[in-house]
């Protein structure tokens, strides 16, 4: 399998442009996490979907910040206006069993300028 | 508010030496606690996990010991390599029912020298 894959790998904008963050789980696991790193407060959940469904966004920064699940095999990050502190690495992860072992994407790297 | 805790953010252990890597929480519901690894440029594997009804799990060179009442877990690594040199995050995970969701410590950085 290919793992969880992440695009684009880098991303660099200018503040007020939107930002779409995109993923592919592995194939058959049903839970789909968006994380967010950053040095200051590590590696914070934003959102989980079960089987589609947004489950938990409670850690949502904002509402510039959306996510969507529109199959099984794809899901996407949209921040809209971005700001300079949105900068950080986002991931995303799938797995099979909620709360084990989660599988990471290589992350993207936001900077907004 | 952050629950799981990882007050050293750095690490420099010689190689063959034990690498000690500790770990704080303040959530008594916590039920499952994992370590991740992760290298730059790459997302966090998996390294180990270990239900809160045990106090000790081991796979090869990695130990993960869990006291319950200090709330506080270590992961040791014996003998330590230079292919263990990275950031290395503690995790936790409280079972509601429905809803379940880790939440990690903001990681140590582990140096294994020559």
């Amino acid at each position: 399998d290919a793992g969880v894959i992440q695009s684009p790998r880098h991303e660099v904008t200018e503040m007020g442009q939107e930002v779409t963050l995109r993923c592919k789980p592995i194939s058959g696991h049903d839970y789909l996490f968006w994380y967010r790193q950053t040095m200051m407060r590590g590696l914070e959940l934003l959102i989980y979907f079960n089987n589609n469904v947004p489950i938990d966004d409670s850690g949502m920064p904002e509402d510039r910040f959306s996510a969507k699940m529109p199959n099984a095999s794809f899901s996407t990050l949209k921040i809209q206006p971005s700001e300079p502190r949105d900068s950080a690495v986002y991931f995303c992860a799938s797995s099979l069993i909620r709360g084990h072992e989660q599988y990471f994407g290589p992350g993207t790297r936001l900077t907004v300028t | 508010d952050q629950q799981v805790k990882q007050n050293s953010p750095s690490l420099s252990v010689q190689e063959g030496r034990i690498s000690i890597l500790n770990c704080d929480y303040t959530n008594s519901m916590f039920d499952y606690f994992l370590w991740y690894k992760k290298y730059p440029a790459e997302g966090p594997t998996f390294l180990i996990s270990i239900s809160s009804i045990k106090d000790k799990n081991e796979d090869g060179r990695f130990t993960v010991f869990l006291n319950k009442s200090a709330k506080h877990l270590s992961l040791h690594i014996v003998p330590s390599q230079p292919g263990d040199s990275a950031v290395y995050f503690c995790a936790a995970r409280v079972n509601t029912g429905t809803a379940s969701k880790l939440t990690f410590g903001t990681g140590t950085r582990l140096q294994v020298t020559l």
